[in-house]
């Protein structure tokens, strides 16, 4: 009963360089979405799906990218990294995006240096 | 748009103690409303969660909130902390007509003191 999976755990990369963080859960979950942590600034949606087939920006999207490979599936790649993308990345996924009653269920994070 | 504060940075209370959490937010409706917790090292896990009726509500591992709309406050509780009490709390806000997607606080560090 593994929930979320996220790969790496952890990546340092240098300025440019691009990498791709895998998300895959096995709850048969509709929607997946990528957020970033920050001190002091909780969680920030970067980009979700709401079902296989969809993606959409959520509030911080700028040096990301997304595909949502199946339903399985939600990855995130950055293609030239930035010191400002230093963070700690997390995948969730829901059952449903629009039903009001969902809860998010979360991997245990990626942790993402950029010299 | 949707906002949330969670005023407390960091809280420290000794085992044994009461804990109260401060969560305000911001939205013309009806928001729904959610606690979670991160363990140091893991991802989040819900606590609780209001979308209407009582305004009470309880959650697991002991704690409860309360929703106040004329504060515009959800403010999570726990009688009696134990040490495995000790993580960060994240205050969430959703709405519908915001497509669900949940705005996060900036989160309460809490240290529990033997």
């Amino acid at each position: 009963n593994a929930g979320v999976t996220q790969t790496p755990k952890f990546q340092v990369l240098k300025t440019g360089q691009s990498m791709t963080l895998q998300c895959a859960q096995d709850m048969n979950h509709n929607s997946m979405y990528w957020y970033r942590q920050d001190p002091g600034m909780g969680l920030r949606l970067i980009y979700y799906s709401a079902s296989e087939g969809t993606t959409d920006k959520g509030e911080v999207p700028n040096g990301y990218n997304v595909s949502r490979l199946n339903k399985r599936e939600f990855s995130l790649r950055l293609e030239s990294a930035a010191p400002s993308q230093t963070s700690v990345y997390f995948c969730a996924s829901s059952r449903l995006l629009e039903a009001t009653n969902e809860k998010l269920f979360f991997g245990s994070g990626t942790q993402l240096s950029v010299l | 748009a949707q906002s949330v504060t969670q005023p407390d940075i960091h809280i420290t209370v000794s085992e044994g103690a009461s804990l109260e959490l401060r969560c305000n937010y911001s939205y013309g409706a009806t928001p729904y409303l959610f606690w979670y917790v991160q363990s140091p090292g893991q991802g989040l896990q819900l606590l609780l969660k209001y979308f209407s009726g009582d305004t009470l509500v309880q959650g697991i591992k002991g704690f409860e909130a309360e929703f106040k709309r004329s504060q515009s406050s959800f403010n999570l509780r726990k009688p009696s902390v134990h040490w495995s009490d000790a993580a960060e709390y994240f205050c969430a806000v959703g709405a519908r007509a915001a497509g669900n997607k949940l705005t996060f606080g900036g989160g309460t560090r809490v240290l529990v003191k033997p």
